[in-house]
């Protein structure tokens, strides 16, 4: 696609439910990352793919946060039994590496999550 | 931890002035973002500059660079109504493309 594509846009959804939150990155991006923002704050790193590898998993806030990339593209951010503080924008972006060295990230408009 | 503090938190200008923010951060990089976020959603790539640079401009926007002191500037010349918005700074240190932002600068140019 033309960007970087998340969905679903919004998500509103009961505490204690799982949630999936998708991220298609622009073709041929190597690296991939999630992030996450609260109202009014900053990005909080999660995690980040170079390929389907994650070299990184040392944002993810908890274990009922887990991430998987496959075919070197879509990605999928899972959080399992929703807790109210989980609730946030989660964006996504990806990026080429080229020769080794990093570029400019291409976010999505991000996923908002309610937790009720 | 990486993470970058711009400062100010808030800044607000009037329409042809021109804004400054800063970014410090506490490792040493291989390159230092720039990005602007409206509405809270998206954020846009303004300009990326190396560990071995300066100075870069494009269009309205100077960026510097100061290694020594792990800091970096933004200025937006002539400001325009349409510069509102959050402006930060993204770091990445040397053996990893995990880019850590900082906390951000709202800026609010009135018309």
């Amino acid at each position: 696609g033309a960007g970087v594509s998340q969905s679903p846009s919004n998500k509103v959804t009961e505490k204690g439910k799982d949630v999936e939150l998708r991220c298609d990155p622009i073709s041929g991006h190597t690296a991939l990352y999630w992030y996450r923002q609260s109202l009014g704050q900053g990005l909080e790193f999660l995690i980040y793919f170079q390929g389907n590898s994650a070299p990184d998993k040392s944002g993810l806030p908890s274990d009922r946060f887990s991430a998987e990339r496959t075919g070197g593209s879509v990605s999928t951010l899972t959080i399992q039994r929703t807790q109210q503080e989980d609730s946030a924008v989660y964006l996504c972006a990806s990026s080429f590496l080229r020769e080794g060295r990093g570029g400019e990230l291409f976010f999505g408009e991000g996923s908002r999550l309610t937790v009720l | 931890s990486q993470q970058g503090e711009e400062d100010p938190q808030a800044l607000s200008i009037q329409e042809g002035e021109n804004a400054t923010m800063n970014c410090s951060y506490k490792t040493s990089i291989n390159n230092l973002q720039w990005y602007r976020q409206n509405s809270g959603r998206g954020l846009v790539h303004l300009i990326l500059i190396r560990s071995n640079e300066r100075e870069k401009h494009s269009g309205r926007l100077r960026v510097t660079l100061d290694t020594s002191k792990k800091s970096s500037s933004l200025l937006i010349t002539a400001s325009r109504a349409a510069d509102t918005a959050s402006y930060f700074c993204a770091t990445d240190a040397p053996g990893t493309y995990k880019y850590i932002f900082g906390t951000g600068t709202r800026l609010k140019v009135l018309a």
